[in-house]
């Protein structure tokens, strides 16, 4: 089955307390990307991918890092955490054709509190 | 950059048909998306328009206007299980690649 997985489902952290959310996806994406959602805000990004080794600023970076040493792998890295990441995460992944009819597919989403 | 608005949350009764309106301002369009999210879950793919004029796909159908800056996403025949937020998304070619952007979403709530 052609899917994004998120690990973990939920996260309860202290702050400063180092912390990696994995994604993966199986459908030989090119393109990832992570967003994080709250409350009147939407979907804002936080980092991308177009490719392996190839990685970008989103919309909101600060305090986040990411890697893309595997086409399948995107983990989102807290180097120390702060309440003010506590949020609902989603990974993503699409192709990277110029354009056409390619949506998004998403992961399960990550809900992260950091104390 | 980007400038997406959708109205916050709407009221429909069950049967009857909705329309959610979004308008955009961007320099570089190249697509507009419709997701359904229903609440603490992933969004899922509805729709997409990059040419003007309607897509109709079952109960769902999404209009794009690009002179305008405006799209609208119809929902007809309402059940209750569409009860969700539904997320205008705008892919904008920049020159290093497409980014996606949504807008805040508008939290749909349909009733008996």
């Amino acid at each position: 089955e052609a899917q994004v997985t998120q690990n973990p489902r939920y996260l309860i952290t202290v702050t400063g307390k180092k912390l990696t959310v994995t994604c993966s996806q199986n459908m030989n994406h090119e393109y990832m990307s992570w967003y994080r959602q709250d409350p009147g805000l939407g979907l804002r990004q936080i980092y991308y991918s177009m490719n392996v080794e190839v990685t970008d600023k989103g919309d909101v970076p600060e305090g986040y890092k990411v890697s893309r040493k595997e086409k399948r792998n995107f983990p989102l890295i807290l180097e120390s955490p702060s309440p003010n990441q506590t949020s609902l995460y989603f990974c993503a992944s699409s192709l990277a054709r110029p354009s056409g009819n390619y949506g998004y597919t998403f992961g399960s989403g990550t809900r992260l509190t950091v104390v | 950059g980007q400038n997406i608005d959708q109205p916050t949350e709407m009221t429909a009764t069950e049967g009857a048909i909705v329309q959610i309106n979004c308008t955009y301002q961007t320099s570089g369009f190249n697509g507009l998306f419709w997701y359904q999210q229903h609440a603490g879950e992933a969004p899922t793919f509805l729709s997409y328009n990059v040419l003007d004029g309607l897509e109709e796909k079952g109960r769902f159908s999404s209009f794009l206007s690009r002179s305008k800056g405006y799209s609208y996403l119809l929902l007809k025949e309402l059940q209750m299980k569409d009860s969700a937020s539904y997320l205008c998304a705008v892919r904008e070619y920049t020159g290093g690649g497409n980014k996606l952007t949504f807008g805040t979403g508008t939290q749909l709530k349909v009733e008996l």
